[in-house]
């Protein structure tokens, strides 16, 4: 069955400090991939996606995700956390056929100061 | 350009009520789909359309009814709420590369 994984629960950096948070998929067919954002109380916003071309792609609010094939993984990164990033992600994936979004469970990032 | 639209933002309903929430998107899309989102379960696919007169079940249909009459329209019908129907619930509409989400509806069942 397809499936996307987010193995990170809850996730605590320090500001300024790097953030990498993981997803692993899980399809027959390498899907199209998201990252989005929720902070409390708001709904999804789409921070970046990956179809097909370069592995590593550039998003909104300074995040980029590299796409890994051989280990079915779309991580998302940032160099450097700010308050304002702490939110809820998800990762997302669809497959190329198919129309229906699957979402990882999230990770929530708390940002330390 | 409003996008999403959904209707109402917060509600609470008795359990065996029956309710209506409503999605209404100005984007032209085909595909349409509810999720719900429960703490650590991320959000899961209730039913989804790929374009008016099509519905189908996804991954928790249960409890949940759906219709498209229109393209733009898209409600989602609870016919008995139950305490575990506590949610909250997103739309989405869909092109080839993207989904656009509405804010939200937070019910609770009591």
């Amino acid at each position: 069955a397809q499936s996307v994984t987010q193995p990170d629960i809850h996730i605590t950096v320090s500001e300024g400090a790097s953030l990498e948070l993981r997803c692993n998929y899980s399809y027959g067919a390498t899907p199209y991939l998201f990252w989005y954002v929720q902070s409390p109380g708001q709904g999804l916003q789409l921070l970046l996606k990956y179809f097909s071309g370069d592995t590593l792609v550039q998003g909104i609010k300074g995040f980029e995700a590299e796409f890994k094939r051989s280990q079915s993984s779309f991580n998302l990164r940032k160099p450097s956390v700010h308050w304002s990033d702490a939110a809820e992600y998800f990762c997302a994936a669809r497959s190329q056929a198919g129309t229906a979004l699957i979402f990882g469970k999230g990770t929530t990032l708390s940002v330390s100061s | 350009n409003a996008g999403v639209t959904q209707t109402p933002k917060f509600q609470v309903l008795k359990t065996g009520q029956s309710m209506t929430l409503q999605c209404a998107q100005d984007m032209n899309h085909e595909y349409m789909s509810w999720y719900r989102q429960d703490p650590g379960m991320g959000l899961r696919l209730i039913h989804y359309s790929v374009g008016a007169g099509i519905t189908d079940q996804g991954e928790v249909p249960n409890g949940y009814n759906v219709s498209r009459s229109t393209t733009e329209d898209f409600p989602l019908r609870l016919l008995s709420a139950a305490p575990s129907q506590t949610s909250v619930y997103f739309c989405a509409s869909s092109e080839n590369t993207e989904a656009f989400f509405g804010q939200g509806t937070r019910l609770t069942v009591v």
